[in-house]
């Protein structure tokens, strides 16, 4: 079974501008989650989706960050524009159904933010 | 919202000693609390989870325990070795919320 992809892996933009991220989840899984990790941090939710609606987005920077799924498959996550804060790995996973089930993370995007 | 506080932050102990890392959470519609191990530059991997109608569950070294009144949960590692050291996650989940603690490194000294 093919594991959940992310792409890029690293990115290195300067702030102000904009970048995104793609992941494709494992094959069938209906729900997918973006999460960012700040260094010496634990992941945070920022936007899940079930099929393609949105589930839960509430710590999502709406005024900068956008995510879509729109046919319910893979997903890109957007920064527009990027600021030094946002220098993380964002990861994206996975999971048959929702929350409660097992999540399957890809390997994450490293974003630097100069 | 959900809180999730996770002890110690850092851990080293020698090889063949246990580990133990505790969880906390304030979210009594909590109902799942998953730990995962993420290793240096690697992606959070899965170890043990435990669902809020058990209160133990053991998968060979590895264990966790789970106190519903006390919203606290707890992983325990028997026999440690060198390839356990890595960072070690819990999360809370449950009402569609769902937060990681902030980590704990646990180190493995041979």
């Amino acid at each position: 079974e093919a594991g959940v992809a992310q792409s890029p892996r690293y990115k290195i933009i300067e702030k102000r501008q904009s970048v995104a991220f793609w992941c494709n989840p494992i094959s069938g899984h209906a729900t997918l989650y973006w999460y960012q990790q700040i260094l010496g941090q634990g992941p945070k939710l920022l936007i899940q989706f079930q099929n393609n609606g949105v589930v839960d987005d509430s710590q999502l920077p709406k005024d900068r960050f956008s995510a879509e799924r729109l046919k319910g498959v893979d997903s890109t996550l957007k920064i527009q524009p990027a600021k030094l804060e946002d220098s993380a790995v964002y990861l994206c996973a996975s999971s048959s159904q929702g929350q409660e089930e097992t999540q399957y993370f890809g390997p994450g995007t490293r974003l630097l933010v100069l | 919202g959900e809180n999730v506080e996770q002890h110690p932050s850092t851990l080293s102990v020698q090889e063949g000693d246990s580990a133990v890392i505790k969880c906390t959470y304030s979210d009594s519609a909590s109902n799942y609390f998953p730990w995962y191990k993420q290793e240096l530059g690697k992606r959070p991997q899965l170890i043990i989870d435990i669902r809020s109608n058990v209160g133990e569950k053991k998968d060979q070294r590895i264990a966790v325990t789970l106190n519903k009144t006390a919203k606290h949960f707890s992983l325990h590692i028997t026999e440690t070795q060198p390839e356990d050291s890595a960072v070690y996650f819990c999360a809370a989940i449950g009402n569609n919320d769902m937060r990681f603690g902030a980590g704990t490194r646990l180190t493995v000294k041979p």
